[in-house]
C-alpha cells in the first residue's frame, strides 16, 4: 500500500523556469517530510525537509510547501538548471520510523 | 551534511554464495540504520531498521535469514544476502541517522548482480 504517491513519473522543464514537483500522502500520522534528489546508481541526496508543523520551507532555489489538510506537499525549484535534472523523491516519515518515498518524478531541464 | 559510505558499490557473485555490503557513517554516530531496496523504475523499499546493539527489525514480506543484518557498533552496520538467487540482483542503499527525529543520510548504494 503506497502511503506517498507521485503520480507524475517525469516532469520536463525549460531552463530559467520553475519546476513544481507533486506528492500526496495517506497517512495523517507523517510528521516529517523531506525530498530527496537521486542519480541513476546513487544514492538519494537530502534537499529539503518540513515538519507538519509549518506550510512552508525555503532554502535557496528550492521551496517546499505542505498543505496538511489536502495532504499534498511540492517541490518548487526556481530557476530550474540543466543540472537539476535528476529523479525526485518525496518521502514522509512517521515520527521515529523509516521513511516511506514516493515512486520519484524524473525531471528534465532542458536548455 | 553527514557522510554515509556504502561499500562495495559494485558486486557480481554465483547463485548460492552469500554477500556482505556495509554501510558506514563516518563522521556521527548513528543509533539507527535502514536498509531499502529499489527496482528498476521503483521507489525505494525498506527492508528493515537496524538498532545499534540489538535485533533488526524486518519489513513484512522480508526474509530475516535471507537479509542478515548486524548493526554492532554506532558507525557500522551490514547487510549479508545469503545463498543468493538472481532475483536478488538489485539495488540496495543503506541510510544512517542520528536519531529517530532526525534527517537521514543515504550511502551511494550497491549494485547487486547474482549470475
Amino acid at each position: 500500500d503506497q502511503q506517498v504517491k507521485q503520480n507524475s513519473p517525469s516532469l520536463s522543464v525549460q531552463e530559467g523556469r520553475i519546476s513544481i514537483l507533486n506528492c500526496d500522502y495517506t497517512n495523517s500520522m507523517f510528521d516529517y517530510f523531506l525530498w530527496y534528489k537521486k542519480y541513476p546508481a546513487e544514492g538519494p541526496t537530502f534537499l529539503i525537509s518540513i515538519s507538519s508543523i509549518k506550510d512552508k520551507n525555503e532554502d535557496g532555489r528550492f521551496t517546499v510547501f505542505l498543505n496538511k489538510s489536502a495532504k499534498h506537499l511540492s517541490l518548487h525549484i526556481v530557476p530550474s538548471q540543466p543540472g537539476d535534472s535528476a529523479v525526485y523523491f518525496c518521502a514522509a516519515r512517521n515520527s521515529g520510523y523509516a521513511l516511506n518515498f514516493g515512486k520519484g518524478t524524473s525531471l528534465l531541464v532542458t536548455p | 551534511g553527514a557522510v554515509v559510505s556504502q561499500h562495495p558499490s559494485r558486486v557480481i557473485c554465483k547463485s548460492g554464495t552469500s554477500v556482505k555490503i556495509e554501510c558506514r557513517s563516518l563522521d556521527f554516530q548513528a543509533t539507527t540504520m535502514f536498509w531499502y531496496r529499489q527496482f528498476p523504475k521503483k521507489s525505494l523499499m525498506l527492508m528493515a531498521t537496524s538498532n545499534e546493539g540489538s535485533k533488526a527489525t524486518y519489513e513484512q514480506g522480508v526474509e530475516k535469514d535471507k537479509f542478515l543484518i548486524n548493526h554492532a557498533s554506532l558507525t557500522l552496520s551490514t547487510l549479508t544476502v545469503t545463498s543468493a538467487h538472481p532475483e536478488d540482483s538489485s539495488f540496495y542503499i543503506c541510510s544512517a541517522s542520528r536519531g529517530p527525529t532526525t534527517e537521514a543520510f543515504f550511502g551511494q548504494g550497491t549494485r547487486l548482480t547474482v549470475v
